[in-house]
């Protein structure tokens, strides 16, 4: 069974710095997607970003980035000049690749300071 | 707009009631997936279809519950006989695997 762990169960930074998000996850999988999720307050859990585990280059998203380390089972999300808007919960997720299960970590809430 | 409807949006229900949420996708998926988010936790699995087969369950569904896709577009998932512990957010989503995932805004059940 595959499990996701975000150590960081909040953080909170100044507008317009930049903020590291981490996630570990444990997988006897090769192949698999991971991603991360952003869910604001009282609204609906969007696609921030999604890395195929088989594509060294890390997946970039205007201002979301991730450092994905395969070996190392990490999965870090990068936020260059935070906006009050990217205030929300933040969950890693996991699926194997021909899996149905999405496994989530537990999140990080992130709070923007204006 | 998110692609995926859910509705009521919040439900109060007094324990042992039965109750029943919706999921509409505004487009066609053939996968569709119900989650259940705790507060504090991150979404868990509890059953998908693909169009109207219901193709695996998690052991978080427990006899109580009961999920439907009858012509493979809407979905309904009832809880019968509440519980406390059945408080939750209620969470649909679409698409596939290794792909985009759209999610409901969800239905909050507080059992009371």
């Amino acid at each position: 069974a595959q499990t996701v762990t975000q150590s960081q169960p909040e953080m909170s930074v100044q507008e317009a710095e930049t903020v590291t998000l981490s996630c570990t996850y444990d997988t006897s999988e090769s192949n698999y997607y991971l991603f991360w999720y952003k869910q604001p307050p009282s609204r609906q859990m969007i696609l921030v970003i999604r890395q195929e585990a088989y594509k060294q280059q890390n997946a970039t998203e205007n201002r979301f980035s991730v450092n994905f380390q395969k070996a190392a089972k990490s999965f870090s999300l990068k936020i260059s000049d935070s906006q009050l808007g990217d205030t929300a919960m933040y969950f890693c997720a996991f699926i194997g690749r021909g899996d149905e299960k999405l496994t989530f970590g537990t999140g990080t809430r992130l709070t923007i300071i204006p | 707009d998110t692609g995926v409807s859910q509705n009521p949006r919040h439900k109060i229900t007094k324990r042992g009631q039965n109750v029943t949420f919706r999921c509409d996708p505004i487009s066609e998926h053939n996968r569709l997936y119900w989650y259940r988010q705790t507060l504090g936790q991150g979404p868990e699995f509890l059953t998908y279809f693909q169009n109207e087969a219901q193709l695996e369950k998690s052991r978080l569904l427990s006899d109580r519950f009961s999920a439907e896709r009858p012509k493979g577009s809407f979905s309904t998932l009832e809880i019968q006989r509440t519980e406390q512990g059945d408080s939750a957010m209620y969470l649909c989503t679409t698409g596939g695997t290794g792909g985009s995932y759209t999610f409901g805004s969800g239905t909050r059940l507080t059992v009371v």
